[in-house]
C-alpha cells in the first residue's frame, strides 16, 4: 500500500541553523504530499502541501518540493527558530487510500 | 475559525472497560477520521467514515472498535473492551473532500486514553 518513510529523529539544531528533514514515498497513483506539524500538547496542523510533481509547498519559511523522479518531498528551512521545535510528519493522500503519515521527526531548536 | 473538538481530553479506564471518545467535526465537512498515536510513535490510521458508513479501515480497527455518527454533529469512537495496548492519543479529523485533490485534514487536539 501507499506509504511514506521519513528521517528518524530526534534532530537538535541551534537557532538559525539550516533544517532538512527527508521524506520519501511509495504510491501506486499520483498522490498529494503534505507536511504536518505537531506542537507540544496540540493536534496536528497542516504546514504545507503539494498536489503534483514539481510543485513547491511553502509556509512560515518552510518549503518542500514534490520530486517524482526521486519520490521525495524533503522539508527545508533556511534558518530555524526556537518556536519551530515540534514533531514534523510527512504524509500522503491518494485515490486509493486515506491520509497516511510517516513516523514523525522530533525537532528541537536550542537558543 | 472553525475547528474540530474532542472530548474528553484525557480518560483513564480499567482494562476490559468500554470507552467512548467523542468528536465534533467541522460543520460543513463530509469525511471523518480517527487516528491514534501511541506515545512517541507514528500517527496510525484507524478508520474513515462517509455518508454514515465506514469508507476504509486499517488492520488495527478490529471488532473491538466501532464508529458512529449518532446525530448531525457528533462522531464517536467506541472501544468495547479496552486493552493495555489501547493506551494512546486518539485524534479525530475531518475534511471536505477525500483523496488527493484537497486531502487536507483538520485535526482535533486529541483524547488521551490511559488503560490500567
Amino acid at each position: 500500500g501507499d506509504s511514506v518513510t521519513q528521517m528518524e529523529g530526534p534532530v537538535t539544531l541551534s537557532e538559525e541553523a539550516f533544517l532538512t528533514i527527508n521524506c520519501t514515498y511509495t504510491a501506486t497513483g499520483y498522490p498529494s504530499l503534505f507536511w504536518y506539524v505537531q506542537y507540544p500538547g496540540e493536534g496536528l496542523q497542516l504546514l504545507l502541501k503539494a498536489t503534483k510533481a514539481d510543485d513547491k509547498g511553502s509556509n512560515k519559511g518552510f518549503e518542500a518540493t514534490y520530486r517524482k523522479e526521486t519520490t521525495s518531498f524533503h522539508l527545508e528551512k533556511g534558518s530555524v527558530q526556537v518556536s519551530d521545535s515540534a514533531v514534523y510528519f510527512c504524509a500522503l493522500s491518494s485515490n486509493n487510500n486515506d491520509m497516511r503519515f510517516g513516523a514523525g521527526t522530533r525537532l528541537t531548536v536550542k537558543p | 475559525e472553525p475547528e474540530v473538538t474532542q472530548t474528553p481530553s484525557h480518560q483513564v479506564t480499567q482494562m476490559g472497560q468500554e470507552v467512548i471518545l467523542r468528536c465534533v467535526p467541522i460543520s460543513n465537512h463530509l469525511y471523518f477520521y480517527w487516528y491514534r498515536q501511541i506515545l512517541g510513535q507514528k500517527v496510525e490510521f484507524l478508520v474513515s467514515f462517509y455518508n454514515n458508513e465506514i469508507s476504509e479501515k486499517s488492520e488495527i480497527f478490529d471488532d473491538q472498535f466501532s464508529v458512529e455518527r449518532p446525530d448531525g454533529s457528533n462522531f464517536t469512537l467506541k472501544i468495547r473492551s479496552t486493552k493495555l495496548e489501547d493506551s494512546a492519543m486518539y485524534f479525530c479529523a475531518s475534511s471536505i473532500n477525500r483523496g488527493p485533490i484537497t486531502g487536507e485534514l483538520f485535526f482535533g487536539e486529541g483524547s488521551r486514553l490511559t488503560v490500567l
